[in-house]
């Protein structure tokens, strides 16, 4: 069966400081894999999506950038860290068509101070 | 553009039944997916349609009308444990099959 793992669960880093985030999936090949932000009460922000090793889409503009160096490896990561960069952060992963939907790692709490 | 409409909020009591709706305007649909988010938690998939009716899985059922572009989510005999969050969302092959989230509705169960 196919597994999710993402990690930390939880971070607090000052603002200015580096940020890695990083999720992998076991048993499957050629995920599709994304990376979601979603605010406190808000909905969920699609940040980051990859079909492919190297192959990134940025969704919006910010200071975050991803990277996905191995088939079923995806890093999210940042220079400088923001306040406004606080959030849950979600990794995701999906066959892509068909009646599969995306199946979500367990979320880092980030918490920018 | 494409958007996706649910209620922000809805209140209802152990043991009955709910109707959670959801309006989309998207091009290429390609599938209706609902998913339960427990506060602190990530989501978790419910049901997917894709062709107009029904579909039912224990205690939730899922409706879907393409032609007027709205889907509902049913609860039936609703436990406490029913309290969450429940995103709308809707895969679109204009957006290379990705797909578009709702705002999602919080689901709160009084005793």
């Amino acid at each position: 069966s196919q597994t999710i793992h993402q990690w930390p669960a939880t971070l607090v880093q000052p603002v200015g400081s580096p940020l890695s985030l990083e999720c992998t999936v076991e048993g499957t090949s050629n995920p599709n894999l994304y990376w979601y932000r979603q605010a406190a009460g808000r909905g969920l922000q699609l940040l980051f999506y990859s079909v492919g090793i190297g192959q990134i889409s940025s969704e919006v503009p910010q200071n975050l950038s991803a990277s996905r160096p191995q088939d079923r490896q995806f890093i999210l990561s940042s220079k400088k860290l923001l306040l406004s960069d606080s959030g849950f952060y979600l990794c995701a992963w999906s066959r892509g068509t068909g009646s599969y939907g995306y199946t979500f790692g367990s979320g880092t709490r980030l918490t920018v101070v | 553009g494409q958007n996706i409409d649910q209620p922000t909020e809805m209140t209802a009591t152990e043991g009955a039944i709910v109707q959670i709706n959801c309006t989309y305007q998207t091009s290429g649909f390609n599938g209706l997916f609902w998913y339960q988010q427990h506060a602190g938690e990530a989501p978790t998939f419910l049901s997917y349609n894709v062709l107009d009716g029904l579909e039912e899985k224990g205690r939730f059922s899922s409706f879907l009308s393409r032609s007027k572009g709205y889907s509902y989510l049913l609860l039936k005999e609703l436990q406490m444990k029913d309290s969450a969050s429940y995103l709308c969302a809707v895969r679109s092959t204009d957006s290379n099959y990705q797909l578009i989230w709702g705002a999602g509705t919080k689901l709160i169960i009084k005793p």
